[in-house]
């Protein structure tokens, strides 16, 4: 079964230190991998996705991510947190072959809270 | 308005009754989904259509019912709302095709927060 799993249900951060939300998945073959965030009573926005190719994979608002295939990870990294950056993230795998269509498997989301 | 809309926004009804969400995007993707969001359960997909007139079950699926007459519209409807379906839900849609492979990012709409009382 594919899965996607969110390791800590809260990260907290001080404003200008370097932060990491973690994600793994499990799923048959090699996935394509994506990033949400999700500000109080929006829906959720795209923030990156790996497909193939450059391990480290940039995005919207400063966000990178890093895929690890033998760890089976897509941490969510950013150098310097910012205030603003508090939200809930969502990790999410679409499994490949196409039998599966365009869904995704969201994980259980990480509340990323930056302090000042 | 560009983008994907859904409505209402909040609605508060009562067990048994029968319940209609709307989502319309106007980027005329081929792909469209339904989430609920439920506190420590993520999202989870209830149903998806890869186009008009083709829908597939999703995860969570029991105690729902879409259509797809038109590409731009996506309609959710709880035949007989239940407390358990009391959930933020949101619509989503995607495109078929990249160029050069690939897929393509979900783009979400503002989700209708429903209330089952």
């Amino acid at each position: 079964a594919q899965s996607v799993a969110q390791p800590e249900d809260q990260v907290n951060v001080a404003e200008g230190n370097p932060l990491t939300v973690k994600c793994t998945y499990s799923v048959s073959g090699n996935p394509y991998l994506f990033w949400y965030v999700q500000y109080p009573n929006r829906g959720l926005q795209f923030l990156l996705k790996y497909i193939t190719g450059d391990n480290l994979v940039k995005g919207s608002y400063g966000f990178e991510a890093e895929f690890n295939k033998s760890q089976t990870s897509f941490h969510l990294k950013k150098p310097s947190a910012l205030v603003s950056d508090s939200a809930l993230y969502f990790c999410a795998v679409r499994p490949i072959p196409m039998e599966y269509g365009n869904k995704l498997v969201f994980g259980a989301g990480t509340i990323l809270r930056v302090k000042s | 308005d560009a983008g994907i809309t859904q409505s209402p926004r909040y609605k508060i009804t009562e067990t048994g009754r029968q319940v209609t969400l709307m989502c319309h995007q106007t980027w005329s993707h081929s792909y469209m989904f339904w989430y609920r969001q439920d506190l420590g359960h993520g999202l989870r997909l209830i149903y998806y259509s890869a186009a008009a007139d083709i829908t597939d079950k999703g995860e969570v699926p029991d105690g729902y019912v879409v259509s797809r007459s038109k590409t731009e519209n996506f309609p959710l409807t709880l035949e007989s709302a239940t407390r358990s379906q009391t959930s933020v839900y949101f619509c989503a849609s995607s495109g078929s095709y990249v160029a050069g492979g690939g897929v393509n990012e979900q783009f979400f709409g503002p989700g209708t927060r429903l209330t089952v009382l």
